[in-house]
């Protein structure tokens, strides 16, 4: 059983689209986390939901819109894409400790 | 701010040799973690250490907290080419936030 998934596995689209990625952990855990990985490899915070309710809130620009329907889901909604916005985005869970994260969701904007 | 500084970025060594990465900040960490991530995946949590000047071994891999809990060093012994990866330190400054902090990562190649 895969613990925590994102979809899609890829993304391709143009600047100024809306597009949305979709994240579920089987874990659960209360927690979960939104971050982006860039070309160097560094991984950056963006997000933290607990039990639903956003408690970290990272210099994102509010293009970038989280959505927790329940602790087991945490969707990651874009607007308006720009070219910066090119990136590897990873979904997180945890319950205290060590966080265990999903297989990446590489998003091109071309 | 808190940063982690983390060395050597890249290393490139033999089958069999031994190394080590450290990780390092000016500011002090309630826990630090140490994730490996391979291509086309997500990091994967290899060990958590919390105490100061706290040792954690995970078969050939050795973990070590500093004693004012604001460094961290991995060391592995006889390194296998199934080690190659991103390694990646993580520190939790928030209190019950769990927001990380990472180091910008070391990768390792072993030849065999």
């Amino acid at each position: 059983d895969t613990a925590v998934s994102q979809t899609p596995k890829y993304l391709v689209t143009q600047m100024g689209n809306d597009k949305s990625i979709k994240c579920e952990q089987n874990l659960g855990h209360d927690t979960m986390y939104w971050y982006k990985q860039d070309s160097k490899k560094f991984l950056k915070i963006m997000f933290s939901y607990n039990n639903k309710e956003l408690i970290i809130n990272e210099t994102v620009p509010n293009r970038f819109s989280p959505k927790s329907p329940d602790k087991a889901h945490l969707n990651l909604h874009i607007n308006s894409l720009e070219l910066g916005d090119s990136a590897v985005y990873f979904c997180a869970s945890s319950r205290g400790g060590g966080q265990y994260f999903g297989p990446g969701t590489r998003l091109t904007v071309t | 701010t808190q940063l982690l500084e983390q060395s050597p970025q890249f290393l490139s060594i033999q089958e069999g040799e031994n190394l080590t990465v450290y990780c390092n900040s000016s500011s002090v960490f309630s826990s630090l973690q140490w994730y490996r991530q391979e291509p086309g995946e997500g990091p994967v949590l290899l060990v958590t250490v919390v105490t100061g000047g706290e040792v954690k071994k995970l078969k050939r891999l050795t973990f070590q907290f500093g004693d004012a809990r604001k460094d961290s060093s991995l060391h592995i012994t006889a390194a296998q080419p199934g080690d190659t990866g991103l390694y990646l330190c993580a520190g939790d400054g928030s209190s019950n936030t769990g927001k990380l902090i990472f180091g910008q990562g070391t990768t390792l190649q072993v030849k065999p």
